[in-house]
C-alpha cells in the first residue's frame, strides 16, 4: 500500500523560507504515470494545489505562487520536496503531499494523500 | 484560471436519506472532473474521477455524473460515515489543478 508522510518544522517566522519533504514508501517515486503534488488548506479553509514535479525534475507551479515556490525531487531517497519563500500569515496552513495520477505529461488528480502537516506562520 | 462553484455550502440530511451535490465549473472542464470527501483532521480521499467514475474501494452508494460545466455527486442512503466535506476538483485546463470550496454533508 502506498503511503505519504510529510516532515518538516511546524512553525516558520515571516519573512523566512518554508520547507518541507515527502516521504514515500510502499511504491516508487519513479513511477512514470504519476507526479507527485503539494495541496494546501488554510485553517478552515479550502484546498489550493501549489504544484507538482515528475521524477526526471520537471514541474508545474501554482501561478499564484510561482514566484515563491520550488519543488525539487530524489529519487535515490524516494522523497519530493517543498520550498515556499518570503512566508507570511497567510502562509498558515495544512500542507498535504499527494500523488498526482497523471496520462502522458497531463497530471490529473489526486489518488494517494499523506496525513498533513500543520505549518503555521508566526514570529 | 477555472472558478469551481460548490453549491450548497452546507446540506442537512437525515441518515438513510440522498444527498445531491453540485459543482459548476466557470468554463467547461469536459469530464475531467473529480470528487473528494474529507472528514475533521483528514486528509482528502478520492471517490470519483472522470465525472463519474468510482475510485478503487469506494462503494456504489457514491455516484458522479455531468460534463462540461454542471456536476453533481449523489449519496445513495446516507450512512453515519458519509457526514463529511466534499470537493469538486477540475483537471482539464490547468495549472493550476482548481478545487471548489466544499460543501458539508451534515447530520439533520
Amino acid at each position: 500500500q502506498l503511503q505519504l508522510q510529510e516532515s518538516g518544522p511546524g512553525l516558520v517566522k515571516p519573512s523566512e523560507t518554508l520547507s518541507l519533504t515527502c516521504t514515500v514508501s510502499g511504491g516508487s517515486i519513479g513511477s512514470s504515470s504519476y507526479y507527485w503534488g503539494w495541496i494546501r488548506q488554510p485553517p478552515g479553509k479550502g484546498l489550493e494545489c501549489i504544484g507538482n514535479i515528475y521524477y526526471s525534475g520537471s514541474t508545474y507551479y501554482n501561478p499564484s505562487l510561482k514566484s515563491r515556490v520550488t519543488i525539487s525531487v530524489d529519487t535515490s531517497k524516494n522523497q519530493f520536496s517543498l520550498k515556499l519563500s518570503s512566508v507570511t500569515a497567510a502562509d498558515t496552513a495544512v500542507y498535504y503531499c499527494a500523488r498526482h495520477r497523471s496520462s502522458g505529461w497531463s497530471p490529473y488528480y489526486f489518488d494517494y494523500w499523506g496525513q498533513g502537516t500543520l505549518v503555521t506562520v508566526s514570529s | 484560471e477555472i472558478v469551481m462553484t460548490q453549491s450548497p455550502a452546507t446540506l442537512s440530511v437525515s441518515p438513510g436519506e440522498r444527498a445531491t451535490l453540485s459543482c459548476r465549473a466557470s468554463q467547461s472542464v469536459s469530464s475531467n472532473l473529480a470528487w473528494y470527501q474529507q472528514k475533521p483532521g483528514q486528509a482528502p480521499r478520492l471517490l470519483i474521477y472522470g465525472a463519474s467514475t468510482r475510485a478503487t474501494g469506494i462503494p456504489a452508494r457514491f455516484s458522479g455524473s455531468g460534463s462540461g460545466t454542471e456536476f453533481t455527486l449523489t449519496i445513495t442512503s446516507l450512512h453515519s460515515e458519509d457526514f463529511a466535506v466534499y470537493y469538486c476538483q477540475q483537471y482539464n485546463i490547468w495549472p493550476p489543478w482548481t478545487f471548489g470550496q466544499g460543501t458539508k454533508v451534515e447530520i439533520k
